[in-house]
Formats: structure tokens, C-alpha cells, sequence
């Protein structure tokens, strides 16, 4: 089981660049998530979507955007990257039920780095 | 908004002693209570998880965790540490709701485990 998939793992750009980060689950769930990881400021929830075609925002939505098209795929997208913007992004996806929490299954996490 | 406090950024035994890891939350409702570990240059995996029934828990790893309402707070043992659970360990929480599952995470403590 492939479970959670992220690509690029590594990225490097350069202020005011562009890029997509994917996420790709196979589990079939509802809801998948977009968090940033920071030391010291453990996770913070970027974005989110509860289905497919669905997104929202999270606690830091700010430079940010969002698709999801297919139910498998969470898509990231910084239209013009800066500085702080420079850090470890995870893509997790949970089981969507009704007055029930299902527990988060995470990707390996891309590291992004912005000069 | 739910908040969770981990206390200490940085934890270090020696192998063999006790690993004590503390959650504190802040919540009106009963949450659901989770510890997720993080192995370097990984992504989080579940440890154990609260949702209902008995308030000690127990994990992966020979890891468990005591839920106590009136201290509102989520501490993680283990009896006795190895090498092997050298990783940065996140606290989080979550309430069930109709149609989004949130979590919220502490900001993490690193365990490094002394030969």
C-alpha cells in the first residue's frame, strides 16, 4: 500500500517562483489536509478539502491555493513564493464519517526551500 | 478554539529509564486525544489514539497513555526507553463534528535517548 505520496520530496525556488506540490492517497478517503511544519510550531493547517471538488481554508491559507479535482488527488500551489514560505509541507488524508474522527494518514513530507 | 500544550521541547533519557512525555488541552467537549511520532526525515505515524471507553490507552512500541478529564490532559509513557524511540512526538486533538474532522497539534517534544 502506497498510502499517502507527495512529490517533488525536495524543492529549492527562487522568490517569486511558482510551483504545485501533489498529493496522491489511495485509501479512499474523504478528507485530506495541507499543513506546514515549522520548528517549534509543530502543525499548522494550511488548507483542506472534505470531498472532491471541495476546499477551505485553514489557520494559514495566506499565499496558498488549492484544488481538488479528483477525489485522490490534494493539490498545493504557491502562485509567487517568498522567504517564508520555506518549509516542511505534509499532506495527510483521513476517513470522512459523520460525529466521527478517524485518525490522519501522512505523506513523507516536501521539504521547500525559497531564496 | 482548541489549544494543546506539550510541555518541553526537548526531553533526554538514558535508555532503560522512563519516558514521560505531557499534553495539556483545553476543551469544552470530550475530545478525541491522539499521539503522533516523527522519525527523522519522516512523516507522523499514529502512536495511539482516545477516542471513548478506557482512558488508559495503549500504542505501538510498548507506548501508552492515560486520558484524565479534570487535569485535561493526555501524557504519554513508557516504561522503560530505547534507542529506538529517539523522534519528535506531537500531541493533538480533535472534536467530532458533522462534516470536518480538525486537529490541533502541540508544537512537539524531541526524546533523545542516551546510550
Amino acid at each position: 500500500n502506497a498510502g499517502v505520496t507527495q512529490t517533488p520530496k525536495f524543492r529549492v525556488l527562487k522568490t517569486g517562483q511558482s510551483m504545485t506540490l501533489l498529493c496522491a492517497q489511495d485509501m479512499n478517503h474523504e478528507y485530506m489536509y495541507w499543513y506546514r511544519q515549522d520548528p517549534g510550531m509543530g502543525l499548522r493547517l494550511i488548507h483542506y478539502s472534505v470531498g472532491e471538488g471541495t476546499t477551505a481554508k485553514g489557520e494559514v491559507p495566506d499565499g496558498y491555493n488549492v484544488s481538488r479535482l479528483k477525489k485522490q488527488n490534494f493539490l498545493l500551489g504557491l502562485e509567487s513564493a517568498a522567504p517564508s514560505q520555506t518549509s516542511v509541507y505534509f499532506c495527510a488524508s483521513s476517513s470522512g464519517r459523520e460525529y466521527t474522527v478517524g485518525e490522519l494518514f501522512f505523506g513523507e513530507g516536501s521539504r521547500l526551500t525559497v531564496l | 478554539a482548541q489549544s494543546v500544550t506539550q510541555l518541553g521541547s526537548h526531553v533526554s533519557v538514558s535508555e532503560g529509564a522512563l519516558v514521560l512525555l505531557r499534553c495539556n488541552y483545553s476543551s469544552s467537549v470530550p475530545p478525541y486525544l491522539f499521539w503522533y511520532v516523527q522519525y527523522p526525515n519522516q512523516g507522523l505515524q499514529l502512536l495511539l489514539k482516545y477516542t471513548t471507553g478506557a482512558t488508559l490507552v495503549k500504542g505501538i512500541n510498548g507506548f501508552e497513555a492515560e486520558f484524565k478529564k479534570s487535569e485535561t490532559s493526555f501524557h504519554l509513557t513508557k516504561p522503560s526507553a530505547h534507542m529506538s524511540d529517539a523522534a519528535e512526538y506531537f500531541c493533538a486533538v480533535s472534536e467530532p463534528a458533522y462534516n470536518f474532522n480538525k486537529f490541533y497539534f502541540g508544537s512537539g517534544t524531541k526524546l533523545n535517548v542516551k546510550p
